[in-house]
């Protein structure tokens, strides 16, 4: 099977860069994926792929991602980017895995 | 527009069985993967398995591999996630959602499965 690791909490200042990683594995062979929780919400896709935004997702979320680690960057945190993130991958048996989760806290 | 939409909330005793249902709507659901994902309260996601509707082709996480059971329905484009004995420890939030090549794209908005004596 295979491990996502993520920082539990993160923090960052209003309007300030935050950096929020996923650590595992299967990054070398897959894209990782995130998603945001807000409380009593379903996840919500933020970006995929190389470093692709759904629609209606800000400019403000990007993805990276080298050797091991992908990142979600939010340049220009709001109010309403505190949230619960998830990152997700492909494993090599075909099957998926979550990270353990990033509560974001903006100050 | 893709919908994902969940039955409602259950409440059961330990040992009884339940049967809980995706109904996608928007989309070719033959077409694409849909899984399913548990939240336990307070607690993060977990990635529980999927199902091809199109060939019923179905994959489990070790984890709860034996311990659910996911099948789907095409003719009324409805995935399902059963329990043949629940237990205290299945309380949770359970999400089903759309897979593709390696993102999940939609989901469902969660079926609330409390099991307590």
């Amino acid at each position: 099977s295979s491990e996502l690791t993520q920082d539990p909490a993160v923090s960052v200042a209003l309007g300030q860069t935050v950096r929020i990683t996923c650590q595992g594995d299967s990054l070398r062979s897959y894209y990782a994926s995130w998603y945001q929780q807000k409380p009593g919400q379903a996840p919500v896709l933020v970006i995929y792929g190389k470093n692709n935004r759904p629609s209606g997702i800000p400019d403000r979320f990007s993805g990276s991602s080298s050797g091991n680690t992908a990142s979600l960057t939010i340049t220009g945190a709001q109010a309403e980017d505190e949230a619960d993130y998830y990152c997700n991958s492909r494993d090599s048996s075909g099957n998926w895995v979550f990270g353990g989760g990033t509560k974001l806290t903006v100050l | 527009e893709v919908q994902l939409v969940q039955s409602g909330a259950e409440v059961k005793k330990p040992g009884e069985s339940l049967k809980i249902s995706c109904k996608g709507s928007g989309y070719s659901f033959t077409s694409y993967w849909i899984g399913w994902v548990r939240q336990m309260p307070g607690k993060g996601l977990e990635w529980m398995g999927i199902i091809y509707p199109g060939d019923s082709d179905t994959r489990y996480s070790p984890s709860f591999q034996g311990q659910v059971t996911i099948s789907a329905d095409k003719s009324i484009s409805t995935a399902y996630l059963q329990w043949s004995s629940l237990k205290a420890s299945d309380t949770a939030m359970y999400y089903c959602a759309r897979h593709r090549s390696e993102q999940i794209d939609y989901w469902g908005q969660g079926t609330l499965v409390t099991v307590s004596s």
